[in-house]
This record gives structure tokens, sequence and C-alpha cells, in this order.
């Protein structure tokens, strides 16, 4: 079946470092989604990507979308403490519309 | 505006008993879907409901079931529970009609399996 695969699942920086976590599909995304999850909380939608080579920002955050739609990333730039938490990528396989949520990247930030 | 709401909270269970959740979604939000999310294994999508009828179906045995009712509100049933059934559960509310939209989670049920 379809996969999406993440990478790193964890990650430790120090403060002002900059963070980037790769997500990788086996078969062709019709969009994909980023959702922050801080801990002892519950996911929160962050943005979707829907074009093909896509990118957005969001203040220090950066997101891509893949030319052939089945790889996306989120960088961000100059960490802080408040950054901390886990990184979820979704994707909607094409064929079969199911939402797939990636594994996760935990983000560790040392002040 | 309200979100969405899962109860129970935390929750307790021995082997072999089994499970209703429930879940509220935001006003108006017609999808609602379900995952198990553990350590380690991250979101596992467990079904979707959109207007009473499940339109998709995660890989989980038969022992997970769910519904929708008109007023779009969600319950999901773990029956003869197992241990390895201990995660959080949450569910997501959406007003897409077409599984584009953003997902709006509910805060989770915890359940421990004994």
């Amino acid at each position: 079946g379809q996969q999406v695969m993440q990478i790193p699942q964890y990650q430790h920086v120090q403060e002002g470092e900059d963070f980037t976590t790769y997500c990788n599909s086996s078969t062709t995304l019709s969009n994909i989604q980023w959702y922050k999850q801080r801990p002892g909380g519950h996911p929160v939608f962050l943005i979707q990507l829907v074009k093909s080579g896509e990118v957005k920002k969001q203040k220090r955050l950066t997101f891509q979308f893949g030319e052939a739609k089945k790889n996306s990333s989120l960088h961000i730039t100059a960490t802080q403490t408040t950054d901390v938490g886990t990184y979820f990528c979704a994707g909607i396989n094409s064929n079969t519309g199911k939402l797939i949520f990636g594994q996760g990247t935990t983000l560790q930030v040392k002040p | 505006k309200a979100g969405v709401t899962q109860t129970p909270r935390y929750l307790i269970k021995t082997r072999g008993q089994q499970v209703t959740l429930s879940c509220s979604p935001i006003s108006g939000h017609r999808s609602v879907s379900w995952y198990q999310q553990t350590p380690g294994q991250g979101l596992q999508f467990l079904f979707e409901y959109f207007s009473e009828t499940q339109r998709n179906k995660g890989n989980f045995p038969g022992r997970f079931s769910g519904r929708q009712f008109s007023n779009s509100r969600s319950e999901m049933n773990v029956s003869t529970l197992e241990l390895g059934d201990s995660a959080l559960y949450l569910c997501a509310s959406s007003s897409a009609r077409d599984r584009t939209g953003e997902l709006f989670f509910g805060e989770g049920s915890r359940l421990t399996v004994l």
C-alpha cells in the first residue's frame, strides 16, 4: 500500500540553527498538508500545497512540494524554543483519496 | 466557534472489554475521520465518514468500527480490546467535501488497556 516516509524521525538543534524535515511518498499525491503537534497536544494544521513545485512561506517556515508531487519538505530558519514539537506531513493519494500521514519528525530545540 | 470535542478524554479498560469513543465535529463540518496515534507509529488512519457514509477505511481489523449520525457526530467502537490497542485516538473534522481541506483535530481520547 501507499507509504509516506518522513525523515529524520528525531532532530535536536541548538536554538538559532536551521531545521529541515523531508516527506517522501511511494505514489503521486494530489496535495500535501503539514501539521504541528506540540508535546501533549493535538495536531494543528500549518499549510496545504497543491501545485507541482509549489513553495510557500510562513514567517520562518518554508514549505516545498516536489515537481513530481511525490515529496515535500519543511524548512525552519533560525529555530526558536517555540518550534519544539512533532511535524507531520500528510498526503492524499491521487487514486484512492486516502489521507496518509508520515511518521512525523520530532524537533527538540536547546536554548 | 466550538472546536472538535472528544469524549471521554481518558479511559482505562481491561483486555477483552469493548470501548466506544465519541466525537462531535465543528458545527457545519460533515466529514469526520479517526486516527490512532502510538509512539513511533505516528498517525494511523482508521476511517473517514461523510454525511453518515464511510468513505474510506484504513487497515485495521474488524474489531474497529465506526459510524456517523445525521448531526455529523461520530462514534468509534473497539471490541475485544487487546493490550496493543492502548493509544491516543484522535478525531478530526473537515468542511471540505473533497478531502482537500484542513483537518481540525480534537484533543483525543487516551485509551489504556490493562
